[in-house]
């Protein structure tokens, strides 16, 4: 069964700073890997979806790897903001249309 | 514009009763989901459905029940079996085979009072 881990659970920065957000899973056979960001009592917002035969996509100030053969999807923030404040979720599908498998999740807090 | 729809955004429900979740989307999607997000333990999945009328237990559909009568609507009901209900619910939907990612409503939280 697929296991999805997100190191670290929480991280708190000062503005303007770059980061990584780091995603890995067990089972290379995936689809593709979906990044969410989750504002508190809120739904999920897609930010960036990476298929399988892809290594990365970009949108803004944000970028997202995969690299299949490890295991392993980063998300990089450019120059945060404290409007990037939330919780950031990695979750994959193993196609077929039968749901998301997600970590738990980084918490993440831009300092003004 | 096109999205899903959830409601009520908040739901308080008393021992032993049984209550509905709606989730409706414009989307024209041909598969939705139900999932639980507690706190520390992340999203898991409950319930999925493919095609009208055909639907799958996901990790923890004991306690829960659902129906897809339409493609647009896709209503969860919490029984009094499910023990401990107290969550945070979201559905989303997805295009079936095709790389297109999944589209989440805005939830519905659920207390037991």
């Amino acid at each position: 069964k697929q296991e999805v881990t997100q190191i670290p659970a929480a991280l708190s920065v000062p503005e303007g700073e770059n980061l990584v957000l780091n995603c890995s899973f067990t089972d290379s056979a995936i689809y593709n890997l979906q990044w969410f960001r989750q504002d508190p009592g809120k739904g999920l917002t897609s930010l960036l979806l990476i298929q399988s035969s892809q290594r990365e996509q970009t949108s803004g100030r944000l970028n997202a790897s995969l690299d299949k053969s490890s295991g392993r999807s980063t998300l990089y923030i450019a120059a945060s903001q404290p409007g990037d404040s939330a919780t950031y979720l990695c979750a994959l599908s193993g196609g077929g249309a039968d749901g998301l498998t997600f970590g738990k999740g980084t918490h993440l807090i831009i300092q003004p | 514009d096109g999205g899903i729809t959830q409601s009520p955004k908040y739901l308080f429900r008393k021992e032993g009763q049984n209550v509905t979740l709606s989730c409706e989307q414009n989307l024209n999607h041909d598969a939705m989901y139900w999932y639980r997000q507690d706190p520390g333990q992340g999203l898991r999945l409950i319930y999925y459905s493919q095609i009208v009328n055909d639907f799958q237990k996901g990790d923890i559909a004991e306690g829960y029940s659902v129906s897809r009568e339409k493609k647009e609507s896709f209503p969860l009901t919490v029984t009094s079996a499910q023990k401990n209900p107290t969550a945070f619910y979201l559905c989303a939907s997805s295009i079936t085979g095709v790389v297109y990612g999944y589209t989440f409503g805005s939830g519905t939280r659920l207390t037991v009072v």
